[in-house]
């Protein structure tokens, strides 16, 4: 049974600090990864998918890597700003679902 | 619409209520997934259907839980003779293509039910 697991559960930075959140899996056999971001009381954005043939993938001040052989990824946020204040999650695809990690709390303070 | 719309955005039921969540998803979308979030942990996966066919219904669980989708549209998650540790927020998603959970999925903003 796939198993998502992100490190660290809660991170808090001052604005402008570049920041990595992790997530492992333990089964390599996975269609692509995706992080998401919650806020509060909402549902879940998209921020990068990145099929399982891909390395990484940008948007903005966002990189997003994958080693599909380890069973590793990172999120990268550059030029942390208050508005990222959030829970990060990692989800994998596998045969029939996504299967998600417990998230990363991050509060960026100003 | 321009999104996946669910309704009610919160539920509040007394133990032993049957309760029935609805999620209208992305116009023209193809496939529809349904997910459980309890407090503080990911949403896990209860259903899958592609057009009205409930292709994966192995995170349902137990048999108080029924999904349907009759018109390949709009999707029902009923609840039976809700308990306690049903209390969550119940994730829809919806993604355009047939190919199953590989495609993105987007979500809508959710159904907090709390069973008191």
């Amino acid at each position: 049974k796939q198993e998502v697991t992100q490190i660290p559960a809660a991170l808090s930075v001052p604005e402008g600090e570049n920041l990595v959140l992790n997530c492992s899996f333990t089964d390599s056999a996975i269609y692509n990864l995706q992080w998401f971001r919650q806020d509060p009381g909402k549902g879940l954005t998209s921020l990068l998918l990145i099929q399982s043939s891909q390395r990484e993938q940008t948007s903005g001040r966002l990189n997003a890597s994958l080693d599909k052989s380890s069973g590793r990824s990172t999120l990268y946020i550059a030029a942390s700003q208050p508005g990222d204040s959030a829970t990060y999650l990692c989800a994998v695809t596998g045969y029939s679902t996504l299967t998600f990690g417990k998230g990363t709390m991050l509060l960026v303070s100003p | 619409g321009a999104g996946v719309s669910q309704s009610p955005r919160y539920k509040v039921a007394k133990r032993g209520q049957d309760v029935a969540l609805r999620c209208d998803p992305i116009s023209g979308h193809v496939s529809l997934f349904w997910y459980q979030q309890a407090l503080g942990q990911g949403p896990e996966f209860l259903t899958y259907f592609q057009n009205e066919a409930q292709l994966d219904k192995s995170g349902l669980p137990s048999d108080r839980f029924f999904a349907e989708r009759p018109e390949g549209s709009v999707s029902t998650l009923k609840i039976q003779r809700t308990q306690q540790e049903d209390s969550a927020v119940y994730l829809c998603a919806s993604s355009s293509l047939a190919g199953g959970p590989e495609n993105e999925q987007f979500f809508g903003p959710g159904t907090r039910l709390t069973v008191l």
